[in-house]
């Protein structure tokens, strides 16, 4: 049973640029949230996806938005990449529950 | 928002047992206490969840007092690789991300 995966594991784009992740959910799994999480802090909720569409919304701006296909697989899209945008960013499944099962992340560094 | 306070840091021995307490004196009558392991670059790890009284698996137990002010994550027999940032959280309805607050967790250093 495959758990959370996220691709790419790391990428580097520049100031400016459009940037998107992917993430697969842990099978059985119909929900995704996605965090961002910068070095040495805590994850910090950008949004939720739930029979494909946006659930909650965390304080993040407009650039940062999503989708989640009919598989329940997602993907989080940042546009006008700012170099505060570079961080971890985890994908986290369940099943409409409180567990939340995280993915690997996707480390983003925007030069 | 339930806001959790936890220590920055704690520093063990292997084969101890290692307390970690958080405190949370706003919680809600419908809040979970949800802890978190990461280790570096990853992703977090569900350890353990409860309401009330205590709940223990395989590798953990918590301890919730009868106030649910606090609670205590208790880590028996603690390894080098246990060593990883912990993570307290506090919130109610199924799903609902928003109101969890992550914090700064609590680095445990296990030292052989």
């Amino acid at each position: 049973d495959a758990g959370v995966t996220q691709s790419p594991t790391h990428l580097i784009k520049t100031r400016g640029q459009q940037v998107t992740l992917r993430c697969s959910p842990k099978s059985g799994h119909d929900t995704v949230s996605w965090y961002q999480q910068a070095l040495g802090q805590g994850p910090q909720f950008i949004f939720q996806y739930y029979e494909e569409e946006e659930r909650q919304r965390g304080n993040f701006p407009d650039r940062f938005s999503g989708h989640q296909f009919p598989n329940y697989s997602s993907e989080l899209n940042v546009n006008a990449l700012l170099l505060g945008d570079s961080a971890l960013y985890l994908c986290a499944s369940s099943l409409a529950g409180r567990e939340q099962y995280f993915g690997p992340g996707t480390r983003l560094t925007v030069t | 928002l339930a806001k959790t306070t936890q220590p920055i840091s704690m520093d063990s021995y292997e084969g101890q047992e290692v307390n970690i307490t958080c405190s949370h004196n706003n919680i809600a009558t419908n809040d979970y206490i949800t802890w978190y392991q990461q280790f570096p670059s990853q992703g977090p790890r569900f350890i353990i969840q409860g309401y009330k009284t205590k709940v223990t698996n395989e590798v953990a137990s918590l301890f919730i007092p009868a106030d649910r002010k606090s609670s205590t994550l208790s880590l028996p027999r603690v390894s080098l690789s246990d060593t990883a940032v912990y993570y307290c959280l506090v919130g109610g309805d199924a799903g609902n991300n928003r109101k969890l607050i992550w914090g700064l967790g609590t680095s445990l250093a296990v030292n052989p």
